[in-house]
């Protein structure tokens, strides 16, 4: 069973701060990585996409990438109140066409 | 202005009845894909098509079905015989080939009476 792991409950973060996301993952030949933005009610927004190992900056966003370790995480600088929402972890899985996703983190950031 | 276009955006049904959700995409983008989002879990894939006249079922296919006979537009059924049909249905489709984004119409919120 190809499996994306969010394990982390509610995050909150004071204004201005970082906050940061992970994201497991057990195929070791996953190709592709994303993270999602869900605001509530709202459907899932494309706000990152990574590939290769090491880190992706997108303004105030950072994705970092370690195949070897399986892992893919997600930084929020200077988190902004309007940063709060659900941020779900999104592999494609090596040879076929689909995504899975993590169960996602809610990140509430406090003004 | 190109995007995904989902409708209703609420839909409510009685119990054994078919409800048809639509999914229209001017994208040009050959993939589309069909999500179930329950409160508190992530997305689920009902089913796929990779290409005009063509899909594969997904994770939870039972008690639903699809129909993909123009690029542009990839309807979704909800049948009587799926047993807990309410939920977020969320389509999507995929970009650049290789590059496996995918991006999220606003999505039905179905409700069973």
């Amino acid at each position: 069973q190809k499996e994306v792991e969010q394990n982390s409950g509610p995050l909150s973060v004071p204004e201005g701060a970082i906050a940061s996301l992970n994201c497991t993952y057990s195929d070791r030949g996953s190709q592709s990585f994303f993270w999602y933005r869900q605001y509530s009610g709202k459907s899932p927004e494309l706000i990152m996409s990574i590939y290769s190992n090491g880190d992706k900056e997108d303004g105030r966003f950072t994705a970092q990438l370690n195949k070897a370790s399986q892992y893919v995480s997600l930084l929020i600088r200077d988190s902004q109140p309007s940063d709060s929402a659900t941020y779900l972890c999104a592999v494609n899985f090596y040879g076929n066409n689909r995504l899975a996703f993590g169960k996602g983190n809610q990140v509430v950031v406090i003004p | 202005d190109g995007g995904i276009t989902q409708s209703p955006k609420y839909l409510f049904r009685k119990e054994g009845q078919n409800v048809t959700l639509s999914c229209e995409q001017n994208l040009n983008h050959d993939a589309m894909y069909w999500y179930r989002q329950d409160p508190g879990q992530g997305l689920r894939l009902i089913y796929y098509s990779q290409i005009v006249n063509d899909f594969q079922k997904g994770d939870i296919a039972e008690g639903y079905s699809v129909s993909r006979e123009k690029k542009e537009s990839f309807p979704l059924t909800v049948t009587s015989a799926q047993k807990n049909p309410t939920a977020f249905y969320l389509c999507a489709s995929q970009g650049e080939r290789g590059m496996n984004e995918q991006f999220f119409g606003p999505g039905t919120r179905l409700t069973v009476l």
